[in-house]
């Protein structure tokens, strides 16, 4: 079946520091890939996505690129802001057909101190 | 801005009671979905309604489970006899044409059965 792996957290950071969280997934087809993001006492909201194969996600500064080769969608922004801290959440949605429950990934924390 | 609600944000129940947990999607929005979060665990797709009936389920979404669109507005999650490993969070999410559609998400109801 589908799945996603993210690496294991949590992860803190100091103010302006360079983040990647990693992600990579197992599914068939071309799934369509995305990140979300959940603050603190709020829901997920979707931070970036990707639908096909090199495509690149851009959002509020964090970026991430759509890896078949290595099936991988990465999460990276080069200087992060204590407003980033949240927990991030590597999610994909099997392609092709009318299915369109996101599989997720544990999600990772995210801390950034001033 | 739109966004998808759930009432109420933290339901604490006896093992063996029914709970039904309430969302209100996004009105123009013809998807709808609820997920679960086990503390410390990934986030799981319980069911996904369309059209005034449910498009698909997961394993977890038992006998136990039901789904409802009441009336146009709400969209609720009904939990027949609770059981211990039910406590969770449990989000809400709709998206206007589904496939690999974003899904909003709601903050979440906290689910503690004792």
């Amino acid at each position: 079946g589908n799945s996603v792996t993210q690496m294991e957290g949590p992860v803190t950071l100091s103010e302006e520091a360079f983040l990647t969280i990693n992600c990579t997934y197992t599914a068939t087809g071309y799934p369509s890939l995305f990140w979300y993001v959940q603050y603190p006492g709020e829901g997920l909201q979707l931070l970036l996505k990707a639908t096909k194969a090199d495509d690149k996600g851009s959002n509020k500064g964090f970026e991430a690129t759509y890896r078949k080769e290595t099936t991988s969608f990465h999460l990276e922004k080069g200087s992060v802001q204590v407003s980033d801290s949240a927990v991030y959440f590597c999610a994909l949605i099997q392609n092709p057909g009318a299915n369109s429950k996101l599989t997720f990934g544990k999600g990772i924390t995210l801390s950034v101190r001033p | 801005e739109p966004e998808v609600t759930q009432t109420p944000s933290h339901q604490v129940t006896q093992m063996g009671q029914e709970v039904i947990l309430r969302c209100v999607p996004i009105s123009n929005h013809l998807y709808f979905y609820w997920y679960r979060q086990i503390l410390g665990q990934k986030v799981e797709f319980l069911v996904s309604f369309y059209n005034n009936e449910i498009s698909e389920k997961s394993e977890i979404f038992d006998d136990q489970f039901s789904v409802e669109r009441p009336d146009g507005s709400n969209f609720t999650l009904k939990i027949r006899s609770t059981k211990l490993e039910d406590s969770a969070m449990y989000f809400c999410a709709s998206s206007a044409t589904g496939a690999t559609d974003t899904q909003y998400f709601g903050p979440g109801t906290r689910l503690t059965v004792l």
